[in-house]
Formats: structure tokens, C-alpha cells, sequence
């Protein structure tokens, strides 16, 4: 089973400010890396799939980038909106796993 | 657009079966994967297994001896079944679709939680 680890697991920042979030797999993912948005009481709401591909919806401020082990979800502009926790998950090998999530607070 | 809608019992005893029921609308059930993932209270997300139309499944290694998940067709439903529950699967339980397998999901039911307390 492929570990996703992800960091850091708090990232306090201001509205307006860049967000860098990382995930990092236990071995190669290729590029079938998504990520994740949850706020408290929904269900995750898909952002980014195969790495690098926002889904439908998904403001342009969401970007994901990265191959192989090492990924990054990058928020440009925090709007009040984007504070909550996000998941990384691979489904390069089977069973699919996620990340334990970052949650992103407002500083 | 597609929506998921799921209902089933919340509050369970310990060795007894969980059972719960997602409703798929604006789509068939044909051509996706249909998945059931949990997540304990403050924790990470945990995929338990999914069907496709014909029955097919595939359950995560973890939970395969008490995991049964089982399709309605005509209903465009699917279920979930995991026996012999304990405190450790206290958890929100939610159905997603996918698009492949593995897969990624997208869209997600709105959750339900079950609670496992004597």
C-alpha cells in the first residue's frame, strides 16, 4: 500500500496570501496524484486530478504540479472561502490512499 | 448533474452489521466505479471498496473479511454491508463515483455517520 505523507500539517496564513501544500508518496505515483478540499460537515470536494488537472468548477487560483513521489497544490490568492483541510490521494496502485490532510487556518 | 444520496441506520452495537444505501440521480450506474469511503472522527480518509453495474467488486485488503457491497440496477442504488462492527468503525461513511479503477471521486454523498457504542 503506497503512504501518502503530507506537509506541513497546519499552514496558518493570511487572505490574499500563497498557499504551498505538499505530498509526498512512499513510491512512484507516476502522475495519478488528486487533491481535495473539505470544509467541517461536507463531504471532500475533488480540486485536481492526474496532478495537474483542475476539475470542473475549480476557480484558476487552484493549481497542482509534480510527478513521481513529490507533489504540490498551490492556492495563489487565499480567498475566506479556501480555509479547510485538504487531501492528497493516489490512484496509481491499488487499494487507493490518501494523505492525512493539511488543514489551512486562517493566521 | 449527478447526485449521490445515501441513508442508512446511525447507531450501531458492537458485532452488529452496518448497512447503508446510496441513490445515484442524473446518471446511470453503467460505465463508473461506485465507492464507499470512511473517515473517523478528526481523521483521514480511508477507501473501503466499490461495484461496477455488474456486480464486480473490489475491497480494500483491510476490510475484505466483513465487507460486502452489492448493486440494484433497476433502482440505480448501490449498498455497502460490513459485519461484526466495533467502536474502531465509528466513522462518517461516504459513497463517491469514479471513473476508472483505482480512481479518483467525484462527486461525493453527503456522508452519514455511524456510531458504534454499547
Amino acid at each position: 500500500e503506497i503512504v501518502l505523507t503530507q506537509s506541513p500539517a497546519t499552514l496558518s496564513l493570511s487572505p490574499g496570501e500563497r498557499a504551498t501544500l505538499s505530498c509526498r508518496a512512499s513510491q512512484s505515483v507516476k502522475s495519478y496524484l488528486a487533491w481535495y478540499q473539505q470544509k467541517p460537515g461536507q463531504a471532500p470536494r475533488l480540486l485536481i486530478y492526474d496532478a495537474s488537472n483542475r476539475a470542473t468548477g475549480v476557480p484558476a487560483r487552484f493549481s497542482g504540479s509534480g510527478s513521481g513521489t513529490d507533489f504540490t497544490l498551490t492556492i495563489s490568492s487565499l480567498h475566506p472561502e479556501d480555509f479547510a483541510v485538504y487531501y492528497c490521494q493516489q490512484r496509481s496502485n491499488w487499494p487507493p490512499t490518501f494523505g492525512q490532510g493539511t488543514k489551512v487556518e486562517i493566521k | 448533474q449527478v447526485q449521490l444520496q445515501q441513508w442508512g441506520a446511525g447507531l450501531l452495537k458492537p458485532s452488529e452489521t452496518l448497512s447503508l444505501t446510496c441513490a445515484v440521480y442524473g446518471e446511470s450506474l453503467s460505465a463508473f466505479y461506485w465507492s464507499w469511503i470512511r473517515q473517523p472522527p478528526g481523521k483521514g480518509l480511508e477507501w473501503i471498496g466499490d461495484i461496477i453495474d455488474s456486480g464486480s467488486t473490489n475491497y480494500n485488503p483491510s476490510l475484505e473479511s466483513r465487507v460486502t457491497l452489492s448493486v440494484d440496477t433497476s433502482k440505480n442504488l448501490f449498498s455497502l454491508r460490513l459485519n461484526s462492527v466495533t467502536a474502531a468503525d465509528t466513522a462518517v461513511y461516504y459513497c463517491a463515483r469514479g471513473r476508472q479503477f483505482p480512481s479518483q471521486f467525484d462527486p461525493w454523498g453527503q456522508g452519514t455517520l455511524v456510531t458504534v457504542s454499547s
